[in-house]
This record gives C-alpha cells, structure tokens and sequence, in this order.
C-alpha cells in the first residue's frame, strides 16, 4: 500500500524559532498533499492544500506567512512553521493523493512543542 | 459549507459484540465520499472503509460495514465480532467529487473513542 513518512515525528523547539517538517510519499507520486493540524483529543482541521510546482491554498484563518508549505517534488512537500509561538504547539499532519485517485494517505503526524 | 457530526464522543463494546458508532453530514454537492478513518494511539490515521455518493449499495470490508442513507445524510459504522485491536478512536470524514481532481477539502467530524471491553 501506499506509504507516507513525515520527518521529525517529534519536535521541541524555542519560541521565535522556526521549525520546518517534511512529508514524504515514499512509494508513489503525489500531485496534491494536504496538511492537517490536530489539537488533543479533537479533529483534524485542514490547513493547507499544496498542490506540486504551484502555490498552496490556505484555509480561510490560517496565516501563510506563518506557516509556510513548499511542494517543489511530487514526493515532497514541507510545512516550516516560522517564529514559533507556545500557541503553535500541536500535532501536525500531512497526507497525499495518488494520482488520478480521491484516495488520501495519511503520515504518521509530528508532535511540535514550542517552549 | 461542508459538516460532519459525530454525535457519539465515546462508546465501548464487549469483545466479540457489535457496535454501530454514528455520523451525520451536510453538504449541498451531489457527489461526494464518505470515509471512516481510525486512528489508533499511535495517532497514524488508517482508512476503514469508503462509500461512494453514487454507489445505492452500502460498502463492507470484512467486519466493517456502513449504513449509508443518503436522503437522511446518514452514515453509520457497524463493526461486527469487535475486537481489542479496534480500539480506538474513529473519525467520519466527507469530501465532495472534484472533476478535475484540483483543490478539495476532507472535512471531519470530531470522533468517536471505541473502547473494547475484554
């Protein structure tokens, strides 16, 4: 099955630092990667939609300068949260599309403390 | 707007029993999907089962099944012979048919934590 890493599974990090993490589609090529933030015990909240070579859609409430996506591969995309704050601190989650599918497959999340 | 509701934030079962955890969605798309995804302690989020709009016939994998009915935006999940390894909890999730398979949005409801009774 298809299989999606995310790099660093857990971050601590100070506030006013920037933090960048990585989501990988190791074993087939993803047009569309989505990336989710996950507060504890609640639902995942889109953030962003990054399509490869083109820029990402924010969710209406979310800062794009604050949380910058590149999807510059059709294996890669990176979100860095940049300047980060206490309230920045949750679980991140990306996913990726197969090509030509409505099939989404879920990283395992990084857990980002900002201190 | 897209919703999804999860009325049930927490259910348990016996081992071996049947329990149905519910869902409720509104969306003014004609074609869309629906999804029970599982997301176990290790917090990595694992496809269930998928129901298409379209299809009149519920979709069954194994010992999950759903009951889908469209006119009442309803969307069950009926796990049967439960098991330890289903504990966990499960989020339904709706995303509406995009023809161009270009921007689209997976909305969740906010979950049900399944506990299984030894």
């Amino acid at each position: 099955g298809a299989v999606v890493s995310q790099h660093p599974s857990r971050v601590i990090c100070k506030s006013g630092t920037s933090v960048k993490i990585e989501c990988r589609s190791l074993d087939f090529q993803a047009t569309t990667m989505f990336w989710y933030r996950q507060f504890p015990k609640q639902s995942l909240m889109l953030m962003a939609t990054s399509n490869e070579g083109s820029k990402a859609t924010y969710e209406q409430g979310v800062e794009k300068d604050k949380f910058l996506i590149n999807h510059a591969s059709l294996t890669l995309s990176t979100l860095t949260v940049t300047s980060a704050h206490p309230e920045d601190s949750s679980f991140y989650i990306c996913s990726a599309r197969v090509v030509m599918s409505y099939e989404q497959y879920f990283g395992p999340g990084t857990r980002l403390t900002v201190t | 707007a897209q919703t999804v509701t999860q009325s049930q934030p927490e259910m348990s079962v016996q081992e071996a029993e049947t329990v149905t955890l519910s869902c409720t969605y509104d969306t003014s798309e004609s074609d869309y999907y629906l999804f029970w995804y599982k997301q176990p302690p290790s917090r990595q989020m694992i496809l269930v089962i998928r129901q298409e709009a379209y299809k009149q016939q519920n979709a069954t994998e194994n010992r999950f099944s759903v009951n889908f009915q469209k006119a009442a935006k309803s969307f069950s999940l009926k796990i049967s012979d439960s098991q330890l390894g289903d504990a966990a909890m499960y989020f339904c999730a709706l995303k509406t048919y995009l023809s161009n398979f270009g921007n689209e949005k997976l909305t969740f409801g906010t979950g049900t934590r399944l506990t299984i009774i030894p």
